[in-house]
């Protein structure tokens, strides 16, 4: 099993739709999670981090489960600027350090 | 400015030819990592550096190398280049995080390389 799993995707939704994303991971030690996000060919850039037990910000609500080691993004009311590819990244424990492995991410698109 | 900085932007470049991508960063980060993308495989790491004499191999550092050569600065060598190599390539820094773990990743724009 890889470490960092998501569904790839693509998910495909119209617009005001409500969508959620899990990524689940094998490692129970990690503290802190993350949310990225990608648009095509750009850089990846923080969405939310995710520690305790949630984390919400306006229309996005990201969530961590520690027994079923998994963490999840929702989308509420979703717009066409939304779509672009979702990765998430736990902290692997390697060697006494925490290294941020990232899931292969999962595509959305948001449609008329 | 941008606050991480990757130099080139795009590189095509032959079978066995050395290549150096460069990295540059004005936040203040202890921590930079390279990564490389493949469609459908998500980020890998490569390398990465805690500090400026913090050298470690990632997931996938077979075929390459890197140079930290001050806070602010690391490197990726590509001795000899070969064509499955091609791929976007990303530098990032943070700082230290919860429990000794990363804290927010700040990326820069990626190096495109082609190696034919």
């Amino acid at each position: 099993r890889k470490e960092v799993e998501q569904d790839p995707g693509p998910f495909n939704v119209p617009e005001g739709a409500t969508v959620a994303f899990n990524c689940t991971y094998s490692n129970s030690a990690s503290q802190s999670f993350f949310w990225y996000r990608q648009d095509c060919r750009k850089e990846p850039k923080l969405l939310m981090s995710v520690y305790s037990s949630g984390n919400e910000d306006g229309r996005f609500t990201a969530q961590l489960n520690r027994a079923s080691q998994y963490i999840s993004l929702l989308i509420r009311d979703s717009k066409l600027s939304d779509s672009a590819t979702y990765l998430c990244v736990v902290p692997l424990s390697s060697g006494g350090s925490y290294i941020p492995t990232f899931g292969r991410g999962t595509s959305l698109i948001v449609h008329p | 400015d941008a606050d991480v900085t990757q130099t080139p932007r795009n590189r095509i470049t032959k079978t066995g030819k050395r290549i150096m991508l460069e990295c540059s960063q004005t936040k203040g980060h202890d921590r930079m990592y390279w990564y490389r993308q493949d469609p459908g495989l998500g980020l890998r790491l490569i390398y990465y550096s805690f500090d400026v004499k913090d050298i470690n191999k990632g997931e996938i550092s077979d075929g390459y190398s890197v140079s930290r050569q001050a806070q602010a600065k690391f490197s990726l060598s590509l001795e000899s280049a070969i064509p499955n190599q091609t791929a976007l390539y990303f530098c990032a820094t943070s700082d230290r995080g919860l429990a000794g773990g990363p804290d927010t990743q700040y990326f820069g724009p990626g190096t495109r390389l082609t190696v034919l």
